[in-house]
């Protein structure tokens, strides 16, 4: 099974500031056909996950474009450029490149 | 709007059944893959079953295979999840999950699993 380790676990920020969570896996996430299935999801407390980034770095619909994603390979980088009130929560990164699909330990951004 | 609504959870005593259903609405379930995803309280989210758009093809975690089983039936728009053999730690919220291209964009509310005596 590919382990998808992410770091930091917290991540206290302060609004208006950036952040970045970082997350690698434990092989390679290209897939036979060309793509990487990494993706990058968002829970606030007491709802389901949400889809911010799919395959490295495109944003979902309704995404602000103060959130993105970049890697490639085995290391990948999700970067809040100005924190806002909203962000809060925790974020997971997720691999679909191979059964079974395994997600992150998951990062808790909290506001300092 | 593309709506996932899961049910069936409750409390069960160990080494019990429980069958989940999800139903979908808004959107082409028959052509989507469709998933199982879970979050036992207070951790991190575990996929656990995969079944593809005509039912064909299944995929399950370790953890729960030979005691799980995924269904759909695209007529009623609707996706189950057979749990038998129940433990402690199958204790989780389940969520119903969209697969699309290969990332997960559609959730359901989840639907709670207690597994205790």
């Amino acid at each position: 099974d590919i382990v998808m380790t992410q770091t930091p676990l917290s991540s206290p920020v302060t609004l208006g500031q950036p952040a970045s969570i970082s997350c690698r896996s434990s092989q390679s996430l290209v897939h036979r056909d060309g793509n990487t299935y990494l993706s990058w999801l968002h829970q606030r407390p007491g709802q389901p996950p949400r889809l911010l980034i799919y395959k490295i770095s495109n944003r979902f619909s309704g995404v602000p474009d103060r959130i993105s994603g970049s890697g490639a390979g085995t290391d990948f980088t999700l970067r809040i450029s100005r924190v806002e009130a909203e962000d809060v929560g925790v974020y997971y990164c997720m691999q679909a490149t191979q059964f079974p699909r395994t997600f992150g330990q998951g990062t808790k951004v909290e506001i300092k | 709007e593309a709506q996932l609504v899961a049910s069936g959870g409750g409390l069960v005593q160990p080494g019990g059944s429980l069958r989940l259903s999800c139903a979908a609405s808004g959107f082409s379930f028959s052509t989507s893959w469709m998933n199982w995803v879970r979050q036992a309280p207070g951790r991190g989210l575990e996929w656990i079953s995969c079944i593809t758009n005509s039912g064909s093809t299944i995929y399950y975690a370790d953890s729960v295979k030979g005691r799980f089983t995924i269904s759909r039936d695209n007529a009623k728009n609707s996706l189950y999840l057979q749990m038998n053999s129940l433990r402690a730690e199958d204790t989780a919220v389940y969520y119903c999950v969209r697969d699309w291209y290969w990332s997960f964009d559609l959730w359901g509310r989840g639907t709670r699993v207690t597994v205790s005596s």
